[in-house]
């Protein structure tokens, strides 16, 4: 069975650096691609950008200046960096298998890190 | 990027009641569109995938139709567990988008 579990820091203040890591245990880290979705308090989700195993990348143009996504495929883990984080960046962040040929869905989530910004 | 627009924004309906929620693509995605199911606290659920095809171990009472532009999640009989809020998804391409939600509530 394929479980997703994350960590990082939960309290940020403006323009500190978002950081947060997803291990994955119980299935192949290659051939999926691996995302970072985020989800503002009472609100919808919003797609961050994804990874695979070479590190190849895609990311949201809104946060492309700010995001990176990095590998290790050693310990089957990726990880989220957002830099110079605001008020508007908190929200709950998940990371996510991405699978399907022809066509993808996230099938597979992480338990969700709730990202607090405040002063 | 591609809009994705879901209606209603929220329902109120019955159990045993059933419950149609329509997403619309700003361009065509093919059969690209997923539903997810998500409850308060939790992480979204994969329900139906590629506009059709039933989630392993997703009851049968959950189904997706369309193609295009215009897609639709009916859940035929509503039970006391499906009262949560819905979500589509495009993968045509990226960024992967998803709908404002939809969320279902007991009458």
């Amino acid at each position: 069975q394929v479980q997703l579990q994350q960590w990082g820091a939960g309290l940020l203040k403006p323009s500190e650096t978002l950081s947060l890591t997803c291990a994955v245990y119980g299935g192949s880290f290659s051939g999926y691609y691996w995302s970072w979705i985020r989800q503002p308090p009472g609100k919808g989700l919003e797609w961050i950008g994804d990874i695979n195993q070479s590190g190849s990348t895609n990311y949201n143009s809104s946060l492309k200046s700010r995001v990176t996504i990095s590998v290790d495929m050693s310990k089957n883990q990726f990880s989220l960096k957002l830099t110079s984080v605001t008020a508007a960046d908190a929200a709950e962040y998940y990371c996510a298998r991405e699978t399907g040929v022809g066509g993808s869905m996230f099938d597979y989530w992480g338990q969700g890190t709730l990202v607090t910004v405040s002063s | 990027d591609i809009q994705m627009t879901q209606s209603p924004s929220s329902l109120s309906a019955s159990v045993g009641d059933r419950a149609t929620i329509t997403c619309r693509a700003s361009q065509t995605i093919s059969s690209y569109l997923n539903w997810y199911q998500q409850k308060p606290g939790k992480a979204p659920k994969l329900l139906i995938f590629t506009a059709s095809r039933l989630e392993s171990g997703v009851p049968s009472r959950f189904s997706g139709s369309g193609s295009g532009t215009d897609f639709t999640l009916t859940i035929s009989s509503l039970q006391p567990e499906d009262f949560a809020t819905y979500y589509c998804q495009q993968s045509y391409t990226t960024p992967r988008t998803f709908g404002q939600g939809t969320k279902v509530e007991i009458k």
